[in-house]
């Protein structure tokens, strides 16, 4: 089992609708969570975190946390053919200072 | 303010040869960390630097060495190439000396022939 877990997708998504991704993690003592966007051929850029149970809402994301069932998901409001980009999902481990990535979902946003 | 500053941003070796990837960070991170991307294998992190002054191998260190230089500036070397390390690799930086929000330099393509 990965430690973190992704589906690679894609996941198409008519442009308006809700994109939801969804990431699992194996470290129940796991602390913190990230989403990164990545534009092919470029470098991963950091749009969410979240630290507790719940959801967090920036703008048109929002990141939901659930750590007895050890996932975490990010849903993308209002999606635009901008927004067409892998999703990384990121876990800081509880045993250090690392953090772990999954493989990435990739999103395209169709017109 | 430029963020995460990385060079090359391209470079093609020969099996054998030997190069240094340059990385700086003007945020006044304490922490810094060398990544690699590899089609189907997400990012895998290859050695990190909690401080100034200290360095600790994560996921895939072999066939690599780093230098924490300072506290802007963190450099990895690979002292003698192989086609296996044909990857791209990021730098990153984070504030605290843990995981927290890390943010990326722009990669560097690497081809080994």
């Amino acid at each position: 089992q990965k430690e973190v877990e992704q589906n690679s997708g894609p996941l198409s998504v008519p442009e308006g609708a809700i994109a939801s991704l969804n990431c699992t993690y194996s470290d129940r003592g796991s602390q913190s969570f990230f989403w990164y966007r990545q534009y092919s051929g470029k470098s991963p850029e950091l749009i969410m975190f979240i630290y507790s149970n719940g959801d967090k809402e920036d703008g048109r994301f929002t990141a939901q946390l659930n750590k007895a069932s050890q996932y975490v998901s990010l849903l993308i409001r209002d999606s635009q053919p901008s927004d067409s980009a892998t999703y990384l999902c990121a876990v800081e481990r509880a045993a250090g200072n690392k953090l772990t990535f999954g493989g990435g979902t990739r999103v395209l946003v169709k017109p | 303010n430029a963020g995460v500053t990385q060079t090359p941003k391209f470079q093609v070796l020969k099996t054998g040869q030997s190069m240094t990837l340059q990385c700086a960070q003007d945020m006044n991170h304490n922490s810094m960390y060398w990544y690699r991307q590899d089609p189907g294998m997400g990012l895998r992190l290859i050695y990190y630097s909690a401080s100034e002054g200290t360095t600790d191998k994560g996921e895939v260190p072999n066939g690599y060495n780093v230098s924490r230089l300072n506290k802007r500036e963190f450099s990895l070397r690979l002292e003698s190439a192989a086609p296996s390390q044909t990857s791209v690799y990021f730098c990153a930086s984070s504030e605290t000396s843990g995981g927290r929000e890390q943010y990326f330099g722009p990669g560097t393509r690497l081809t080994v022939t």
